[in-house]
């Protein structure tokens, strides 16, 4: 079974350009969330989406936005690159079949994105 | 949301069992105890979760304490691969859908050949 499936591995990208980054969740699964990791600030949660709708939201700014597909594959976006925002991206993919906090949630080797 | 307490690192040699603490006085009656682990370069890797009873699978063991107050992961015979970032995390499901994972600092557990 295919796992989480994060592309591009890696990427430079100006100040003031944005990027868009993709991932195709484990199959079967219909929870999609994304997380940044950075040395200072760890594992942080963007966002999650289910049925393409999103549900919950870290505290992120709004050039961070996201969205999920039919399919459940989903992408992020980062508009008005900050350095910043040089991080690991990282997706992750859950089944969320209504037993909640129990749910496994199966995470990609991420995206790393430099900002120059 | 509730929150857990690590120790910043550990050290262990190979082929010894291993015993992560994890502290969470606050944690309430619908979370459960998740263990994440991540290795350099790599995204977090899901480890085991409970809810109140002990849990055993084929990379390790959680052992819960009975007020639920904290919880020890037990890798069993522990190898230079299980060097890496250890993360308890409780999560909740608010009606809304699960919330993300708060990741904390974890416990680096350093294995010696």
């Amino acid at each position: 079974k295919a796992g989480v499936t994060q592309t591009p591995r890696y990427l430079i990208k100006t100040r003031g350009q944005q990027v868009t980054l993709s991932c195709s969740p484990i199959s079967g699964h219909r929870s999609v969330s994304w997380y940044q990791q950075t040395p200072g600030q760890g594992l942080q949660f963007l966002f999650e989406y289910f049925s393409e709708t999103q549900r919950n939201k870290g505290n992120f700014p709004g050039r961070f936005s996201g969205r999920q597909f039919s399919n459940s594959r989903s992408e992020m976006n980062v508009s008005t690159l900050e350095l910043g925002d040089s991080a690991l991206y990282l997706c992750a993919s859950s089944l969320e079949t209504g037993t909640g906090g129990g749910n496994t949630i199966y995470f990609g080797e991420g995206s790393w994105l430099t900002v120059v | 949301d509730a929150k857990t307490t690590q120790p910043n690192s550990m050290e262990s040699n190979e082929e010894e069992p291993v015993h992560l603490p994890c502290n969470h006085s606050t944690i309430s009656g619908t979370d459960y105890i998740h263990w994440y682990r991540q290795l350099p370069s790599q995204g977090p890797e899901y480890v085991i979760h409970g809810l109140t009873s002990n849990v055993n699978n084929r990379m390790a063991s959680l052992a819960i304490a009975e007020d639920r107050k904290s919880s020890t992961l037990i890798l069993h015979r522990a190898t230079l691969r299980d060097a890496a970032v250890y993360y308890c995390i409780l999560r909740k499901y608010s009606g809304g859908g699960a919330d993300g994972l708060t990741f904390g600092k974890g416990t680096h557990l350093i294995i010696q050949p």
